[in-house]
């Protein structure tokens, strides 16, 4: 399978405890998206990479919040101290960044329980 | 969050039966993108629509750019039961904004 992969798929944790999320973009493609999605509501932006440059965060992303791409290909995110209003799915996207060709493949999502 | 304006939120129809749903923004976008979502899963990419006015089709899909770069809208033909899901719009300039969703029931 040479889709877009995510894990873990689900994750529960405590309230306060940190946890990160790991994705693998398609090989080829240099753009990598962070989503997030509460039940009932499309996707919400939180930020993207070219390579292993973020190039832009969405104001959703506090200050507990940190992605890094060090290497231009996975990309992982953390949530310290984790609140029950982090419960959501995360989502992960990538794109190949070609003039005209700008289609984002997401991946299955991760899951996020906040107890 | 900014979010575009998607219709109807819900469609329950029967099988055979046409399906049209559309989206509408206060901003433009450079593309226009549908995508499906089946609980507990990621979006997958239905159609990507690149220049306004375009209109394309992805077997029994098809779908609209509209001349206002503010607008699209989606038309499945002959529904079928496998086409139960929910269905974004999203715009794109780098981001996607995505619309709320229409989740469409289909009985067979």
């Amino acid at each position: 399978d040479t889709g877009v992969s995510q894990d873990p798929r689900h994750k529960i944790t405590k309230r306060g405890q940190n946890v990160t999320f790991r994705c693998d973009p398609i090989s080829e493609h240099n753009r990598l998206y962070w989503y997030r999605q509460t039940l009932g509501q499309g996707p919400e932006f939180l930020t993207y990479f070219q390579n292993e440059a973020q190039l832009e965060k969405s104001r959703l992303l506090s200050d507990r919040f940190s992605a890094e791409r060090p290497k231009g290909s996975f990309s992982t995110l953390e949530i310290q101290r984790t609140e029950q209003g982090d419960s959501a799915m995360y989502l992960c996207a990538s794109s190949p960044y070609v003039q005209g060709v700008h289609e984002q493949y997401f991946g299955p999502g991760t899951r996020l329980t906040v107890t | 969050g900014q979010q575009l304006n998607q219709s109807p939120q819900s469609m329950f129809i029967q099988e055979g039966e046409d399906v049209s749903m559309n989206c509408t923004s206060s901003s433009i976008f450079n593309t226009w993108l549908w995508y499906k979502q089946d609980p507990g899963e990621g979006p997958v990419l239905l159609i990507a629509l690149y220049k306004a006015g375009e209109l394309t089709s992805n077997g029994r899909l098809t779908a609209q750019f509209g001349i206002t770069r503010k607008d699209s809208f989606l038309n499945i033909s002959a529904s079928i039961p496998s086409d139960v899901g929910i269905y974004f719009c999203a715009g794109q300039l780098t981001r996607l904004t995505f619309g709320e969703g229409t989740q469409l029931t289909v009985n067979p």
